[in-house]
């Protein structure tokens, strides 16, 4: 069976500072991956997306970037934190045409 | 601009009644859809989803789909206290590398 882990769990982090978020997926080989951000009260926004190592697709220009250096590892990082990048991180990965996507427990990101 | 829209909520209901979740769509290329439900501070876990035009019935929860209205629906029978949560609505095309649209959610409160 598969399953979808995003580490840390929690997080607090000054403005200015770097981050790195990291998902990994077991059981399924070449997925798609995608981060999303849900700030409080919110829905959910698609940040980037990978349909295989070294292909990141973006979809908000902000001061976040992806990476995947393994077919089921996917970093998300940031050089300087923004107040605005609070918010719950959330990773997923799709595993058949339909594309119904499976959620990680999540990183919840507050920044001071 | 594809668009998910969930009827503005929030949705109380008493304890064993039925549930009514809708959620409508703008974009006819849509070919799948999904029903998630999000406990506060949690992620979102995928309870249904569906494809063809009908209902689809998964223990008290039943998914149902009309693509001349645009429309998808989620029933919940015998609500419980248990299914207090958020539920979010999407919306995909068929196919690799297709994303989902999501709805903002509505929130549901089963009081006992």
């Amino acid at each position: 069976s598969q399953t979808i882990h995003q580490w840390p769990a929690t997080l607090v982090q000054p403005v200015g500072s770097p981050l790195s978020l990291e998902c990994t997926v077991e059981g399924t080989s070449n997925p798609n991956l995608y981060w999303y951000r849900q700030a409080a009260g919110r829905g959910l926004q698609l940040l980037f997306y990978s349909v295989g190592i070294g292909q990141i697709s973006s979809e908000v220009p902000q001061n976040l970037s992806a990476s995947r250096p393994q077919d089921r590892q996917f970093i998300l990082s940031s050089k300087k934190l923004l107040l605005s990048d609070s918010g719950f991180y959330l990773c997923a990965y799709t595993r058949s045409a339909y594309n119904e996507q499976f959620f990680g427990p999540g990183t919840r990101l507050t920044v001071l | 601009q594809k668009e998910v829209e969930q009827n503005s909520g929030p949705l109380s209901v008493p304890e064993g009644a039925i549930a009514s979740l809708n959620c409508t769509y703008s974009d006819r290329g849509s070919q799948s859809f999904f029903w998630y439900r999000q406990y506060s501070g949690k992620s979102p876990e995928l309870i249904m989803f569906i494809y063809s035009n009908g209902d689809k019935e998964d223990g008290r929860f039943t998914a149902q789909l009309n693509k001349a209205s645009q429309y998808v629906s989620l029933l919940i029978r015998d609500s419980q206290p248990s299914d207090s949560a958020t539920y979010l609505c999407a919306s995909s095309y068929t196919g690799a590398n297709s994303k989902l649209t999501f709805g903002k959610g509505i929130t549901l409160s089963v009081r006992p």
